[in-house]
């Protein structure tokens, strides 16, 4: 079955410090491997998305993110965090195995301090 | 460009009762997925359609039902509603039902049941 692990409930980061977001999966097939992020009182939005080609995918907000097939990962990166970033993250990826499925991670709370 | 809208806000049931919830998708987008999310959790998928065709389902009860309208616009149905459902519910929509193409959210409606 599909799933979407990101370990981490919480980062905490200096502002101007490079942050990472941790996000693993499993998928029987090809993921198609998603990245939102969800602001208070805000609905969730798109950052990025890696379905193909690149292993190193770049988003919105200065956002990337890498994909590594041999460890089932899609780590979530900026080079420099802003307060502005401090939000829940998180981590999906889609069904790909016959069905129309999103699977959401638990989320991951950045806190960025100036 | 107006983004999904979502209707009612917030809305409070009793257990037992009924309730639909509205969703109108961003305009030249086909389909509509959705999502419940507690509190604490990421958004577990509910259901998606296109071209107002069920093209997936989430581990929902029978309770739980959607249909999509000519105008891509779209409805879930909750019966006989349980403590258990109160949450947020957010709608997705795409421009296809490709597992390629992200999803773009509304604000949610946020039930409560009492």
């Amino acid at each position: 079955a599909q799933s979407v692990a990101q370990p981490e409930d919480q980062v905490n980061v200096a502002e101007g410090n490079p942050l990472t977001v941790k996000c693993t999966y499993s998928v029987s097939g090809n993921p198609y491997l998603f990245w939102y992020v969800q602001y208070p009182n805000r609905g969730l939005q798109f950052l990025l998305k890696y379905i193909t080609g690149d292993n190193l995918v770049k988003g919105s907000y200065g956002f990337e993110a890498e994909f590594n097939k041999s460890q089932t990962s899609f780590h979530l990166k900026k080079p420099s965090a802003l307060v502005s970033d401090s939000a829940l993250y998180f981590c999906a990826v889609r069904d790909n195995n016959g069905g129309f499925k999103t699977i959401f991670g638990a989320g991951t709370r950045l806190f960025v301090k100036a | 460009d107006a983004g999904v809208t979502q209707s009612p806000t917030h809305l409070i049931k009793t257990r037992g009762q009924h309730v639909t919830l509205r969703c109108s998708p961003i305009s030249g987008h086909k389909s509509v997925s959705w999502y419940q999310q507690v509190l604490g959790q990421g958004p577990q998928f509910i259901f998606q359609y296109y071209e107002k065709e069920e093209r997936g389902r989430g581990n929902f009860p029978d309770r739980f039902s959607a249909r999509q309208f000519p105008n891509y616009s779209s409805e879930l149905n909750v019966n006989a509603l349980l403590l258990g459902d109160s949450a947020l519910y957010l709608c997705a929509s795409s421009l296809e039902a490709s597992l390629s193409y992200e999803q773009y959210f509304g604000p949610g409606t946020r039930l409560t049941v009492t």
